[in-house]
């Protein structure tokens, strides 16, 4: 079974303090990707990597930043993190998307990580 | 920018009745529209998807239905079961292409009553 593993479940931080939520996965999947899900907007798209140092901006990158040094994980850092990045973060990967016809184009999502920035 | 629209937002059904979520897109190039499940406490799942050149896909109690002309696509839950109860997302994207972005619906809420 894939696992895309997210190492912090519940996290408490502080306004202005460096958060790093870590990421990884197991079935050598070229895409990553971090997403935000808070009630009634569904699941937006922060930033993606396509494969090892490789990143690009999603839909609400702002206040974050990516690192991606191995292909099996991917971090997600708030860079000075504020009241309004309290929210559920869900890590995800898949195949390469021309890889879809032989292996097929399932989004594998983590667990999530419930962030409280007081 | 492309957008997916999801309806309704939350479903109340008595188990054993179905249940119909509703999913537009704007972008008539997408191909491809999965369907997640979310429990509490879980990440989303797959439960079933459907690529553009097919117009109905089964998988026991759950169907979908793809619309192309009107840029609509439904999920169909049959003899619901409590277990049935969780947050429903619909997609779309495009590709395959170097980057195939998944535009995800705000998710539905579905509720149901032993």
């Amino acid at each position: 079974d894939v696992k895309v593993t997210q190492s912090s479940r519940y996290l408490v931080k502080r306004t202005g303090e460096k958060v790093f939520l870590e990421c990884v996965q197991d079935m050598d999947h070229e895409n990553m990707f971090w997403y935000r899900q808070d009630p009634g907007l569904g699941l937006r798209l922060i930033y993606f990597s396509y494969d090892v140092k490789m990143k690009e901006k999603g839909d609400i990158p702002e206040g974050y930043s990516v690192s991606r040094e191995k292909k099996e994980r991917f971090s997600l850092i708030l860079e000075s993190a504020s009241t309004n990045q309290t929210s559920m973060y869900l890590c995800a990967s898949r195949f390469r998307t021309y890889d879809v016809i032989r292996r097929g184009n399932t989004i594998y999502f983590g667990e999530g990580s419930w962030l409280t920035v007081v | 920018g492309e957008n997916v629209e999801q309806h309704p937002s939350t479903l109340s059904v008595q188990e054993g009745d179905s249940a119909v979520i509703k999913c537009t897109y704007s972008d008539s190039a997408s191909n491809y529209f999965p369907w997640y499940k979310q429990e509490l406490g879980k990440g989303p799942q797959l439960i079933i998807d459907i690529r553009s050149n097919v117009g109905e896909k089964k998988d026991q109690r759950i169907a979908v239905t793809l619309n192309k002309t009107a840029k609509h696509f439904s999920l169909h839950i049959t003899e619901t079961q409590p277990e049935d109860s969780a947050v429903y997302f619909c997609a779309a994207s495009k590709g395959p292409t170097s980057y195939d972005k998944v535009i995800f619906g705000p998710g539905t809420s579905l509720s149901v009553i032993p």
